[in-house]
């Protein structure tokens, strides 16, 4: 159990209104990311962090922003959520301390479902 | 542009018989592959990875296969159970710096038939 934690697991919102996922992790691990899972297109990197207070765009950032004031939280913020955001967030750490030791092995939260109308 | 792609949406086998899932890539830059299983209402979890200066890792009944000149890399599950029945996501890492950001393909639907 690589103790991460999502929340919420369900919401649903309207378009419009702002959102934040949280992801929590007991393990003090360096890299944590945020995917979406979407039918068509497996799962996309939205954004990452390698410390606190540093993160970078993945793949599909626009209308995105984090925040990782902490080691062990990472937030995802939707400022507007637009009916393109609906999807299943998962969030994922990695064991990997070594910038070059580069396995990609990423340990999983169980996702949260976001509905938007 | 789908750097990672699976081109099979589903696979059904009997249980026992071999199950074979495969991907293909196209940035020859990916130096590390890595396959992820995922059961609904679930996150994915890490199954088996293969680095590029190897053909072939084993474990167990799972064994994964590259041929770094087709840019292509395969999964085979023998003998095949009911519990593997899953979406098994084909996923790559090792562009772009060491930040371990994997690119994953859009998922295989694996049913094993009893």
């Amino acid at each position: 159990d690589a103790g991460i934690t999502q929340s919420p697991r369900h919401k649903v919102t309207e378009t419009g209104t702002p959102v934040t996922l949280r992801c929590h992790q007991t393990e003090n691990h360096r890299y944590m990311y945020w995917y979406r899972q979407d039918p068509g297109h497996g799962l996309r990197l939205i954004h990452y962090s390698y410390g606190v207070k540093d993160t970078d765009k993945g793949e599909v950032s626009d209308g995105y922003s984090v925040s990782r004031s902490k080691t062990e939280d990472f937030l995802l913020t939707l400022e507007s959520a637009t009916s393109s955001q609906t999807s299943v967030y998962f969030c994922a750490i990695s064991e990997s301390t070594d910038l070059y030791a580069n396995t990609g092995e990423l340990f999983f939260g169980e996702g949260s479902r976001l509905t938007v109308l | 542009d789908q750097q990672v792609k699976q081109n099979s949406p589903s696979l059904s086998v009997q249980e026992g018989r071999i199950s074979i899932l495969n991907c293909d890539y196209t940035n020859s830059m990916f130096d590390y592959f890595l396959w992820y299983k995922k059961y609904p209402a679930e996150g994915p979890t890490f199954l088996i990875s293969i680095s590029s200066i190897k053909d072939k890792n084993e474990d167990g009944r799972f064994t994964v296969f590259l041929n770094k000149s087709a840019k292509h890399l395969s999964l085979h599950i023998v003998p095949s159970q009911p519990g593997d029945s899953a979406v098994y996501f084909c996923a790559a890492s090792g562009y772009g710096g060491a930040t371990n950001k994997l690119i994953f393909g859009t998922g295989t639907l694996l049913a094993v038939q009893p």
